[in-house]
């Protein structure tokens, strides 16, 4: 069974502050995804990566930055955490096209 | 723009209901639509559709596709307290998901 997880289920940091969500996933799925998850605007996309050192831009992808140095592993920082970027965030992975994405539980980020 | 629409945005049941909810989808380049369960971690997998009409099944949820009126349906009959979670309805799009907001389902006993 697949598996993606996430390092930290509930994180406080501070404005002004650079913050890491890792994310790593056990199948070498090429595809990983980061989005967050607000009330009632649901699942938006801030970055996906279908390879190692690859990376493309979601939606919402001001104010954030990744990294896939490896392929079962993908970083989504915060360069300068603001109290607008308070929210739930969800890696994803996925095998190939035409396949459901698997999640991971979520960080529930709080900014200050 | 690429668009997905759930509703209704929440909704309030009693157990042994009937209940659906919808997903209508606006975008290019359609590969399939998915239904995921969310409690209180993880979205979990429900469905996955590709073809319309045809329904897909599991236990008391079912779920149909209509790719010319553009939307799909989730039923759950004789809902559970269990069922309580957010229904997140998904379309995949060349290489990524669009989502829509997501049904917050209340089921009270």
């Amino acid at each position: 069974d697949v598996k993606v997880t996430q390092s930290s289920r509930y994180l406080v940091k501070r404005t002004g502050e650079k913050v890491f969500l890792e994310c790593v996933q056990d199948m070498d799925h090429e595809n990983m995804f980061w989005y967050r998850q607000d009330p009632g605007l649901g699942l938006r996309l801030i970055y996906f990566s279908y390879d190692v050192k690859m990376k493309e831009k979601g939606d919402i992808p001001e104010g954030y930055s990744v990294s896939r140095e490896k392929k079962e592993r993908f970083s989504l920082i915060l360069e300068s955490a603001s109290t607008n970027q308070t929210s739930m965030y969800l890696c994803a992975s996925i095998g190939g096209l035409g396949q459901p994405q698997h999640f991971g539980d979520g960080t529930r980020l709080s900014i200050l | 723009e690429d668009k997905v629409v759930q509703s209704p945005l929440s909704l309030v049941v009693h157990e042994g209901d009937t209940v659906t909810l919808n997903c209508s989808y606006e975008v290019t380049n359609f590969r399939s639509l998915l239904w995921y369960k969310q409690e209180k971690k993880a979205p979990t997998f429900l469905f996955m559709l590709t073809s319309s009409g045809i329904e897909k099944k599991s236990g008391r949820l079912s779920s149909i596709l209509d790719k010319k009126e553009l939307f799909s349906i989730l039923n759950i009959t004789a809902t559970q307290t269990g069922d309580s979670a957010i229904y997140l309805c998904a379309v995949e799009v060349n290489n990524d998901m669009r989502f829509g907001a997501g049904t917050r389902l209340t089921v009270k006993p």
